[in-house]
């Protein structure tokens, strides 16, 4: 069984570019989540998913962040017109269940440069 | 708002020693706490969860414990090694929540 797949797992963009940050979770988990590491900084929650909803995005900025967990394919946090302090380690976590109970099993992480 | 605070932020032991690391969080309405590893450059790798109403997991050499009333847990690691270092992240979901709140971690050196 599969765990968490984050892909890429390194991403460069110029500043003004976009960044797409794919997440497939672990087999039969339905809940994702997103979380950001900034430098010197602890892993603040960003937003949490289920298929094709929006949970609680109360800790996406307000501007040019989003993300989508579509019916079929991964979950995809879009970073547009991307600014140095987006540079940061992006993780995905999912869950199979919702209720803040079980676990949350992590992937490797997207460490996004902003150039 | 919930807060998770780590103490000590770094540690350095010699290989062999019994340690432990001390979570602390602000709001004791939590459904679980989570402590995980993280080696530099790596994600997160789950280590122990403790439900709410649970008082300690153990998995191996560690062992966790939780008080809720006080709002504290601990991380207990015996005959450290030195693959055992790396960074001790804790977590809480408050309850009403599907979100963990992360301490900014105890980055750990075990010294052969």
């Amino acid at each position: 069984n599969a765990g968490v797949m984050q892909n890429p797992r390194h991403l460069v963009r110029r500043r003004g570019q976009e960044a797409r940050l794919r997440c497939s979770p672990m087999k039969g988990h339905s809940h994702v989540y997103w979380y950001r590491q900034l430098p010197e900084e602890g892993l603040k929650f960003m937003v949490y998913l289920q298929k094709e909803n929006i949970i609680d995005e109360s800790g996406m900025p307000k501007e040019r962040f989003s993300a989508e967990f579509p019916k079929e394919g991964p979950s995809i946090l879009r970073i547009q017109q991307v600014v140095r302090g987006d540079s940061a380690a992006y993780f995905c976590a999912s869950s199979p269940s919702a209720g803040g109970r079980y676990e949350q099993y992590f992937g490797p992480g997207t460490r996004l440069t902003v150039t | 708002k919930q807060e998770v605070t780590q103490i000590p932020a770094a540690l350095s032991v010699p290989e062999g020693e019994n340690l432990v690391l001390n979570c602390s969080f602000t709001d004791s309405a939590i459904y679980n706490l989570q402590w995980f590893r993280q080696d530099p450059g790596k994600g997160l790798t789950s280590l122990l969860l403790i439900q709410s109403s649970q008082r300690e997991q153990t998995s191996g050499r560690l062992n966790a414990s939780l008080d809720k009333s006080s709002g504290r847990s601990t991380l207990y690691i015996a005959a450290s090694q030195p693959g055992d270092s790396a960074t001790y992240l804790c977590a809480v979901i408050a309850g009403g929540s599907e979100k963990l709140v992360f301490g900014k971690g105890t980055k750990l050196t075990v010294n052969p």
